[in-house]
C-alpha cells in the first residue's frame, strides 16, 4: 500500500481566519491526490482532484476561492480553507493512488476542522 | 455510471452473533470494490476489496465479503461480533483509481 499522512489531526481557528492543510505521500511520488469532506455521521464527498503542476479540477458545488488546492509537489498537496466561517467545519481527507490502472486510493488519517 | 447502495443505515448486533452489512453496486464495467471502516474520528481503514480475482474476499479482524455479480451486491460478513468492531463502515465502487464512489456508511452498534 501507500503511507498518506495529514498535518494538523485537528484545528481550531477563528471564523475569518484561513487555514492550511497538508496532505503527504510517504512513500511514493503521487502526481494525483484527492480531497474530500465529511460532515458528522455522513459520507465522504469528493470536493477536488489535485494533479502535480496543474490547476486542481472541482466537483460540482464546490468554491475554488473558498478552497485553494495546490499540489505542487510529487509528495505534498494542500487544502487551504479561506476565510472559514463555523459552517466549513468539517473533517477533511486527503487520498492518492498509484495510478488510474492500480485501482485503489489510499486515505490520510483526515483532519477535524473546528471553526468557531 | 457507477453508484453504490447501502442498504441499511444502522445496524445493531449482539457480541459473538454474525454481522451483515449490505451493499449493492452499480456500475457500467468491471468494478473493484472495497469495504472501509472508519472509529470515530479516525481516518478511513481498508478491511478488504474485491478486484477481480477470487469472489470470496477475505480481510482483516475475521471480515469477508462475497462479490455476487448476478445480485450486484457485495455484502460484508462476520461470523461473530466483537465489541471493538463498533464503527461506520463504507461500501466503496470504483472502475479506474481516480473514480471512488462512496455508500452512505452503515453504522454498527455492538450490544455486550
Amino acid at each position: 500500500g501507500a503511507v498518506v499522512s495529514q498535518h494538523p489531526s485537528w484545528v481550531i481557528c477563528k471564523s475569518g481566519t484561513s487555514v492550511k492543510i497538508e496532505c503527504r505521500s510517504l512513500d511514493f511520488q503521487a502526481t494525483t491526490m484527492f480531497w474530500y469532506r465529511q460532515f458528522p455521521k455522513q459520507s465522504l464527498m469528493l470536493m477536488a482532484t489535485s494533479n502535480e503542476g496543474s490547476k486542481a479540477t472541482y466537483e460540482q458545488g464546490v468554491e475554488k476561492d473558498k478552497f485553494l488546492i495546490n499540489h505542487a509537489s510529487l509528495t505534498l498537496s494542500t487544502l487551504t480553507v479561506t476565510s472559514a466561517h463555523p459552517e466549513d467545519s468539517s473533517f477533511y481527507i486527503c487520498s492518492t493512488n498509484r495510478g488510474p490502472i492500480y485501482n485503489e486510493q489510499f486515505f490520510g488519517p483526515g483532519t477535524r476542522l473546528t471553526v468557531l | 455510471a457507477q453508484s453504490v447502495t447501502q442498504l441499511d443505515s444502522h445496524v445493531s448486533v449482539s457480541e459473538g452473533t454474525p454481522v451483515l452489512l449490505r451493499c449493492n453496486y452499480s456500475s457500467s464495467y468491471s468494478p473493484s470494490l472495497f469495504w472501509y471502516v472508519q472509529h470515530p474520528n479516525k481516518g478511513l481503514q481498508l478491511l478488504l476489496k474485491y478486484t477481480s480475482a477470487a469472489t470470496l474476499v477475505k480481510g482483516i479482524n475475521g471480515f469477508e465479503a462475497e462479490f455476487k455479480k448476478s445480485e450486484t451486491s457485495f455484502h460484508l460478513t462476520k461470523p461473530s461480533a466483537h465489541m471493538s468492531d463498533a464503527a461506520e463502515y463504507f461500501c466503496v465502487v470504483s472502475v479506474t483509481g481516480n473514480q471512488f464512489y462512496f455508500g452512505t456508511g452503515t453504522s454498527l452498534t455492538v450490544i455486550p
